[in-house]
């Protein structure tokens, strides 16, 4: 298993500002990933972020509107910009210890995001 | 197109009832299914699967695949009302992504 934390918790937001939520974990893993959840709907990849290369994105989600940092194995951001209501939903990082030869994926606390 | 439905959408049981949860999956080159618990926000895992008709349980908690009808089914016997939650099913491939469905609402009544 594994200890993931974010912050912040939960934030409400003004429309056309940008959010950063930050993702730690206990241990060194390669792939990090970045989910939302509108309300009432079910988890959604965002984007794959692996160390030392660039983000992978999904159909539907852009660098520009969700930049990602992962500057080393236990951390990464994810910035949520020029934001509006649209993007208020639970913001959830996750990593999967693939070298560990395992594949069952492991959740942070989740950052709850209202855009006013 | 990779899909994952689950059903009911809700249900909404008293204790000490057993509830049977729906999960069936169109995975291209599926690998595994997972089950989580969501109370809050973040999910917690309960289960992985993958292979046909071997169950697992946790406590009250047991769950089995079948990959020839691809579906799954979670069952919780003898419910509490800490049961409470949505409960999420994932069909992963052999790569990473992992397709959620959207979720059975399960609300038990003390």
């Amino acid at each position: 298993s594994a200890v993931i934390s974010q912050k912040p918790s939960r934030d409400i937001c003004q429309r056309g500002t940008s959010l950063t939520i930050q993702c730690q974990v206990d241990s060194q893993v390669t792939m990090m990933f970045w989910y939302r959840q509108q309300p009432g709907q079910s988890l959604t990849l965002i984007a794959t972020a692996n160390q030392g290369s660039e983000a992978t994105y999904e159909s539907g989600f852009v660098i520009d509107k969700f930049p990602i940092s992962r500057p080393n194995l236990t951390f990464s951001t994810l910035t949520v910009s020029n934001m509006s209501p649209e993007d208020s939903s639970i913001y959830l990082c996750s990593v999967i210890f693939w070298d560990r030869g395992e594949n069952e994926q492991f959740f942070g606390p989740g950052t709850r995001l209202t855009v006013l | 197109e990779d899909k994952v439905v689950q059903s009911p959408l809700s249900l909404v049981v008293h204790e000490g009832d057993t509830v049977t949860l729906n999960c069936s999956y169109e995975v291209t080159n599926f690998r595994s299914l997972l089950w989580y618990k969501q109370e809050k926000k973040a999910p917690t895992f309960l289960f992985m699967l993958t292979s046909s008709g071997i169950e697992k349980k946790s406590g009250r908690l047991s769950s089995i695949l079948d990959k020839k009808e691809l579906f799954s089914i979670l069952n919780i016997t003898a419910t509490q009302t800490g049961d409470s939650a949505i409960y999420l099913c994932a069909g992963s491939s052999g790569t990473y992504k992992y397709i959620f469905g959207t979720g059975t609402r399960l609300k038990v009544l003390a």
